[in-house]
């Protein structure tokens, strides 16, 4: 399994623009990039998923480089509500596996 | 859809007693999983399913069991309950493992004193 490398938390103001990045230096080349947000008290949600280049949809975008050795999860003029635990996962085939994810702290 | 729910949502155990943890889910997902999440900490996998009479251990598999009879259920059996199982668990399902997406359900609080 892939493992992941991401930034423990971070802080943001309101309405600024947030770049989460994970590292994933061993991925497979069959390997999906996925991310869930978990709010306090609740299950992870799905985010968004990619292979290659940029993903967008309507929550956020995903920036995947040429060799996919890391990506970026994007997420634009955040609100106090996008306070959550984000978490990168390498995977295709087998059970994901959820690491410690980042805690981003949105301030007014 | 109710997507997957999960009983009870909160439940306070002795040590020693046993319980079981109730999945269901129905979107017809052929694969289930059951995860644990230490406060602070990210999720465990327990143990998951691939199908109804399918199952395989996950990363922390120890004091648990489960089974699958349908493809809707998913139970988690914890047998003589330990401090150490004091967690919130999550159960998911999804289309296909891995890159497909997993849908959670709210959670079970459990705490064994």
């Amino acid at each position: 399994l892939a493992k992941t490398t991401q930034p423990i938390s971070m802080d943001s103001y309101e309405g600024q623009e947030v770049n989460i990045t994970c590292s994933h230096n061993n991925i497979a080349t069959n390997d999906y990039i996925t991310w869930y947000q978990q709010f306090p008290s609740q299950g992870p949600r799905f985010i968004i998923q990619g292979y290659k280049t940029k993903v967008t949809n309507e929550v956020a975008s995903l920036f995947i480089p040429a060799d996919r050795k890391s990506s970026t999860l994007s997420l634009p003029r955040v609100s106090l509500s996008d306070t959550a635990v984000y978490y990168c996962l390498v995977g295709r085939n087998t059970p994901l596996v959820f690491g410690k994810g980042t805690r981003l702290s949105v301030i007014a | 859809n109710a997507g997957v729910t999960q009983t009870p949502k909160f439940r306070i155990l002795k040590i020693g007693q046993s319980m079981t943890l109730q999945c269901t889910q129905d979107m017809n997902h052929n694969y289930m999983y059951w995860y644990r999440q230490d406060p602070g900490m990210g999720l465990k996998l327990i143990y998951y399913s691939v199908g109804a009479g399918i199952t395989d251990k996950g990363e922390v598999p120890n004091g648990y069991n489960v089974s699958r009879s349908t493809t809707e259920d998913f139970p988690l059996r914890l047998e003589l309950a330990a401090p150490s199982q004091t967690s919130v668990y999550f159960c998911a399902s999804s289309y296909a493992q891995g890159s497909y997406e997993q849908y959670f359900g709210p959670g079970t609080r459990l705490t064994v004193t």
